[in-house]
């Protein structure tokens, strides 16, 4: 079935450094994916998206290509800051039969970033 | 403004005592959801609805039932509580269910604690 494979946490970065979480999915179809982030105490919110191919989503300075030869969405920003620590979760939402608009998450990556 | 809310944010209760979630979301959206978010497992759906009185299971509904008798409300029930249903229950809602294009927008959390 569909499902997401996201890397494993926590990450600590010092501010201004380079961030990358890596994601792959397995599929059927073309889903559309998603990177949802959770600040401390929130629910979850959407951070950006891309819903085919080569697609680029953007947002905050986040960005992630949608690669389907190498099924991979991973999160990169160029220089994180303080207020970027948070929970990211790697979804996708299945486009066919009983995976239709259902989001399948991956288990999270817990970003710290310190001063 | 356009909220997904649920009440109660923190619950404690004791093992087969019968309490109700209620979420309730104000942008007229047709699909709802409720998840559940444990350490290490990431979000994973309880139950669905992609309309007024359209319900289906999830990946995890042992335990839980819904309703959706009204398009704004979908109210999560747990007849008789077990331990194992202690975790973090995310109720989430997207503008029309079958697009795997749509972003889901997430409630604040409720916090369950079963005793």
């Amino acid at each position: 079935g569909d499902s997401v494979t996201q890397m494993e946490g926590p990450v600590t970065l010092s501010e201004e450094a380079f961030l990358t979480i890596n994601c792959t999915y397995t599929a059927t179809g073309y889903p559309s994916l998603f990177w949802y982030v959770q600040y401390p105490g929130e629910g979850l919110q959407l951070l950006l998206k891309a819903t085919k191919a080569d697609d680029k989503g953007s947002n905050k300075g986040f960005e992630a290509t949608y690669r389907k030869e190498t099924t991979s969405f991973h999160l990169e920003k160029g220089s994180v800051q303080v207020s970027d620590s948070a929970v990211y979760f790697c979804a996708l939402s299945g486009n066919r039969g009983s995976t239709l608009g259902r989001l399948y998450f991956g288990r999270g990556t817990q970003l710290t970033v310190w001063p | 403004e356009a909220q997904v809310t649920q009440n109660p944010r923190y619950l404690i209760t004791v093992t087969g005592k019968k309490l109700t979630v209620t979420c309730s979301q104000n942008m007229n959206h047709e699909y709802m959801s409720w998840y559940r978010q444990d350490p290490g497992l990431g979000l994973r759906q309880i139950y669905y609805s992609m309309n007024v009185e359209v319900t289906d299971k999830g990946d995890v509904p042992e335990g839980y039932k819904v309703s959706r008798k009204e398009k704004r409300n979908f109210p999560l029930i747990l007849e008789s509580p077990s331990p194992n249903q202690t975790s973090l229950y995310f109720c989430a809602s997207s503008l029309v269910g079958f697009l795997s294009t749509d972003t889901q927008y997430f409630g604040p959390g409720t916090r369950l604690t079963v005793l």
